[in-house]
């Protein structure tokens, strides 16, 4: 499994555009980027997931370049409701049963 | 989305008693499930993978006859800590995934041991 690895926290204000990299350099061919967003006592919840390239939803993007060994989650404009820890995992089709969490990034959204 | 329940949210228990935890995927057929824990403060940990009509398969470290799991159906997996210890006051988180590549997670169930 590719090992991910992200910063350990970052700090915001609200209504800023908030960037955080994942590096996962053994990433494989058939894996897939995911990332999650956690609250204190809550399970995960997933955010976005991609391949390659760019993907974008309702809540962010994800930026993947071209030899996809890291990723960059944007969330536009956070808020404080954004407070949270934000988890890369790679993992391929088949390797789902054996996600695993990295540390993490705990990101702190300010007034 | 789809959703997993978790049953109970939280849980208090006396030390050396059983506690079982119900994961449910409600609007999906999960036939594999699987179980975290995680203590505060740090990442969510695998224990464990819960198959549906077969034996779990556990994570290096694990102990199989302290957390038992049977997956008796394709919508529900239940974990029982067995002789629970103040040690085992934890975050237990499950998830299944629906085919492809996304995972979905329960709510979480906080257990203390007192």
């Amino acid at each position: 499994l590719a090992k991910t690895t992200q910063p350990i926290s970052m700090d915001s204000y609200e209504g800023q555009e908030v960037n955080i990299t994942c590096s996962h350099n053994n990433i494989a061919t058939n894996d897939y980027i995911t990332w999650y967003q956690q609250f204190p006592s809550q399970g995960p919840r997933f955010i976005i997931q991609g391949y390659k390239t760019k993907v974008t939803n309702e809540v962010a993007s994800l930026f993947i370049p071209a030899d996809r060994k890291s990723s960059t989650l944007s969330l536009p404009r956070v808020s404080l409701s954004d407070t949270a820890v934000y988890y890369c995992l790679v993992a391929g089709e088949r390797g789902y049963s054996t996600l695993t969490f990295g540390k993490g990034t705990m990101l702190l959204v300010s007034p | 989305g789809a959703v997993v329940s978790q049953h109970p949210s939280w849980v208090i228990c006396k030390s050396g008693t059983s506690v079982k935890i119900e994961c449910r995927s409600l609007d999906f057929q999960a036939t594999t499930m699987f179980w975290y824990r995680q203590f505060p403060k740090q990442s969510l940990m695998l224990m464990a993978t819960s198959n549906e009509g077969s034996k779990a398969t556990y994570e290096q470290g694990v102990e199989k006859d302290k957390f038992l799991i049977n997956h008796a159906s394709l919508t529900l997996s239940t974990l029982t800590v067995t002789s629970a210890h103040p040690e085992d006051s934890s975050f237990y988180i499950c998830s299944a995934t629906r085919g492809g590549t996304e995972a979905f997670f329960g709510q979480g169930t906080r257990l203390t041991v007192v």
